[in-house]
């Protein structure tokens, strides 16, 4: 079975500073990961994903993350934060190679990101 | 990439009463999924749409209450039978690609708004 854990159903950061929403994640086979966000009143869009290589992945509008495999975490960061991140963030996982790949995605809780001017 | 369209985009619905979603991707996907996100709350899988079968549905959802058809690689619908105003949720399509770029990759619909009586 797989799982997600969002730490922080809320986090507030000043614009310029630095973000980090934190995922976990439960696999009993090895995962593909992503972090997806839903801005209000819209649809979810890709951020970054991990499959397989480089466990340090970089995504759209200044995003990145790092899969570590001994702390079963997903974290994601940005530098420095702009207004315009405000969103809904969620960390999903499914199935990775080796597993049976049925494509389905397990989400994590979502995390609220509020930028203060 | 694969971009979707949901119709329609937004409803109030009186109890009792059904609404049918449509999904239409631009593209051939291999696999397309319904999720369902009530307020608040992170997404939930209802059930995969397996063209010209039975959809597989999640535990907690049923064909009778959720039925789904997917008569082609590009097109898919939702019924929500039978509504209750617990049914009040987004209602949301995803298509997963079979290969390129976007491989493992799951793009989304914009969502159904519906709110019932």
């Amino acid at each position: 079975a797989q799982s997600v854990t969002q730490l922080g159903s809320h986090v507030s950061v000043s614009e310029g500073a630095l973000v980090l929403l934190r995922c976990n994640y439960s696999s009993s086979v090895p995962p593909y990961l992503f972090w997806y966000v839903q801005y209000p009143n819209q649809g979810l869009q890709l951020l970054l994903k991990y499959t397989t290589g480089a466990t340090l992945v970089k995504g759209i509008n200044g995003f990145e993350a790092e899969f570590k495999k001994s702390e079963t975490s997903f974290h994601l960061t940005k530098p420095s934060a702009h207004m315009s991140d405000a969103a809904e963030y969620f960390c999903a996982v499914s199935r990775g190679p080796g597993g049976s790949n049925t494509g389905k995605l397990i989400f994590g809780q979502g995390t609220t990101l509020q930028v203060k001017p | 990439s694969a971009v979707i369209s949901q119709k329609p985009s937004r409803d109030i619905c009186q109890r009792g009463t059904s609404l049918t979603i449509q999904c239409q991707v631009d593209s051939q996907v291999t696999m397309m999924f319904w999720y369902r996100q009530q307020p608040g709350q992170s997404l939930t899988l209802i059930a995969t749409a397996n063209q010209g079968s039975e959809a597989t549905y999640e535990s907690g959802f049923v064909i009778d209450k959720f039925p789904i058809s997917r008569p082609n690689l590009t097109f898919s619908t939702l019924t929500v039978s039978n509504m209750s105003p617990e049914d009040s949720s987004i209602y949301l399509c995803s298509a997963r690609t079979s290969g390129g770029v976007s491989v493992n990759e799951q793009f989304f619909g914009p969502g159904t708004r519906l709110t019932v009586l």
